[in-house]
Formats: C-alpha cells, sequence, structure tokens
C-alpha cells in the first residue's frame, strides 16, 4: 500500500521562506507531485519529481530524496494568496496516485 | 480546450436516493480518477478508469458505489441508496497518457450534501 505523512498546518510571514515536508512508503513508486488546494477550489498542480534533486518554479520548488523516500515543497518570498492546502502525491504501481491529508499553510502579515 | 468539467456543481439527495455525478476530462485525455474529499481532509483515491475500462477500483466502497468512462460521453460515478456519510466533495481529474509523472487536471469538483 501507500501512505504519505505531511504536517497538518504551518504559519509563515508573508515575504518569507516556508518549507513543506512530506514522507512517503509506498510500492512501487514513480514520482512524487505537490499540489495546491484554495478552499472551496480544486486542486491545481504545482511540480513534479521524478529523480533526486531540486526542482525550481519561479518562487516555487520541490525536492526529491528517493533513498530516504522524502520531498518537500518550498515556497519563497511568501504572498497572502499563497494561504492554501498543499498536498503532496505518490504515484505507485499501477498508475495509482496516492494523496497526502494535506498542510495547511496560513501566510500572516 | 476546456478543462475538466463536472456537473452537477452541487447535488442534493436524501437519504435512500441516487446520486449520479458527471465528469468530462479534457480533450485528448484518456484517463480519468475519482477522488473524495471530506471537509478538511485530503483526497481520497476511489477509481481509476480508462476507455471502457476500470484498471484501479481499489478505493471504491465494495456496496452502493460503482463508477464507469464509456467509449461516448462523459465518466459517471453513481451512489445507490445515498447515507449521510456520503456527504463530501467528489473530485474528477484526467491526464493525457499512461506516462509517469503525468500532471492531473481537476475539475470543480461536485458537492454532494445528503439530508
Amino acid at each position: 500500500g501507500q501512505s504519505l505523512e505531511q504536517p497538518s498546518e504551518v504559519t509563515a510571514v508573508e515575504g518569507a521562506i516556508v518549507q513543506i515536508n512530506c514522507t512517503y512508503q509506498t510500492s512501487g513508486f514513480y514520482g512524487l507531485s505537490w499540489y495546491q488546494q484554495h478552499d472551496g477550489g480544486a486542486p491545481t498542480f504545482l511540480s513534479y519529481n521524478a529523480l533526486d534533486g531540486l526542482e525550481e518554479t519561479g518562487r516555487f520548488s520541490s525536492f526529491l530524496s528517493r533513498s530516504d523516500s522524502y520531498g518537500y515543497l518550498l515556497l519563497q518570498e511568501l504572498q497572502m494568496k499563497d494561504s492554501a492546502s498543499y498536498f503532496c502525491a505518490v504515484k505507485g504501481g499501477y498508475q495509482k496516485v496516492t494523496f497526502g491529508t494535506g498542510t495547511k499553510l496560513q501566510v500572516i502579515p | 480546450n476546456a478543462g475538466v468539467m463536472q456537473n452537477p456543481r452541487h447535488l442534493v439527495r436524501r437519504r435512500g436516493q441516487e446520486a449520479r455525478l458527471r465528469c468530462s476530462p479534457m480533450k485528448g485525455h484518456s484517463h480519468v480518477y475519482w477522488y473524495r474529499q471530506l471537509p478538511e481532509e485530503g483526497l481520497k483515491f476511489m477509481v481509476y478508469l480508462q476507455k471502457e475500462n476500470i484498471i484501479d477500483e481499489s478505493g471504491m466502497p465494495k456496496e452502493r458505489f460503482s463508477a464507469e468512462f464509456p467509449k461516448e460521453g462523459p465518466s459517471i460515478l453513481r451512489i445507490q441508496q445515498v447515507v449521510r456519510g456520503d456527504s463530501a466533495a467528489y473530485f474528477c481529474a484526467s491526464s493525457p497518457t499512461k506516462g509517469a509523472g503525468d500532471e492531473q487536471f481537476f475539475g470543480p469538483g461536485t458537492r454532494l450534501t445528503v439530508l
């Protein structure tokens, strides 16, 4: 089976940097994705890591260590609009995608 | 290119009625996923379908729930004899290919309320 762990809540100050960690256990592994979901909205894709290392997309970066079954999402220059829930998701065997329970990020002035 | 469409956006049913949720994937996408989300919780995988095939239904409750993705038309998630515990947001997502790493594009969701 597949399971993921991420913190339930994080609070950070506008303009700061925040890191959201995700550890996973899975049978079969293709990659780790991150999604953002605002209250009442649909999840939207942020990033995907299939190989070890850091992927950067604007203010957002995502990191993966396959040997440690660990990844993180890094958000820089935080803005109020970044307040949302962030989900890590693992694509494992048979292309099944399992989502973590989500980290609620609150950005404060 | 329209995104993933789901309808209805909101659905109210009384206990014992049937709920039918529809999902039209993005044009060119042949893979559809259904997820359920309870308030303040994560997305729970329910079923993964390709055209006319159920690939993985390990997240579907054994009774009352069924899904299909016919050759023509939208994917349907059907819940028979709904109970209050079925109240949730149901999201559909689609992706273009089977390859690893494909982004899933989510629809706006159907909010089901069972009275």
